[in-house]
């Protein structure tokens, strides 16, 4: 699977929009991209996940950039709840039928009151 | 719908034990995993089933460690001999088996080898 790179960490103001960057300059054709958060003292969980387009679901938004070697996860508003190291990773649909997700360092988001 | 469950929560041991985890999968799921967590790492995979076989294993597990799932439910990951470097988190997650299909993660089982 191919190799992300994201911020170490971030800060954001509560009720502010946050836009987490993720690079993956060799994305393959067959690889979709894949957000999961975690939270302090918990299991990572699904947000997101897309291909090529746009994505939104109930807890964010995905933008992908049209070469498709970045895109960014974006929350609308941030909450406290939402302070968690973000991790965006690469899922070959291909050569990675099993699934196993290939996790990096991710980004640690810090909300501020 | 319970999710993913790991017993136990919290293990303490003293090298050279033997330790088991075991982790109950949300129940239509055909996928289990198993992962470890380091301080300040992300989480990295250790081994997958698909029901009852166990189809991919990482170079991270030693042949000190076994994972079973007999039945194609519940998991056990078992450590012999434990070494103060196994202490990590274990993380369990679970799916229903397609292409692409979201993981659920359990609460993970943090080991620590004294």
């Amino acid at each position: 699977d191919a190799k992300t790179t994201q911020p170490n960490s971030m800060e954001s103001n509560e009720e502010e929009p946050v836009h987490l960057p993720c690079n993956h300059s060799t994305i393959s054709g067959t690889d979709y991209i894949h957000w999961y958060r975690q939270l302090p003292s918990q299991g990572p969980e699904y947000v997101i996940h897309g291909l090529t387009s746009n994505v939104n679901n109930r807890m964010a938004s995905l933008a992908i950039a049209e070469d498709r070697k970045s895109s960014t996860l974006i929350l609308h508003r941030a909450t406290l709840r939402d302070a968690a190291v973000y991790y965006c990773i690469l899922r070959d649909t291909i050569y990675n039928q099993g699934g196993k997700l290939i996790f990096g360092q991710g980004t640690e988001l810090s909300v501020k009151p | 719908d319970t999710g993913v469950s790991q017993n136990p929560r919290h293990k303490i041991t003293k090298r050279g034990q033997n330790v088991t985890f075991r982790c109950d999968p949300i129940s239509e799921h055909n996928r289990l995993y198993w992962y470890r967590q380091t301080l300040g790492q992300g989480p990295e995979f250790l081994t997958y089933f698909q029901n009852e076989a166990q189809l991919e294993k990482s170079r991270l597990l030693s042949d000190r460690f076994s994972a079973e799932r007999p039945k194609g439910s519940f998991s056990t990951l078992e450590i012999q001999r434990t070494e103060q470097g196994d202490s990590a988190m274990y993380l369990c997650a679970s799916s229903l088996g397609l292409v692409g299909d979201t993981q659920y993660f359990g609460p993970g089982t943090r080991l620590t080898v004294l």
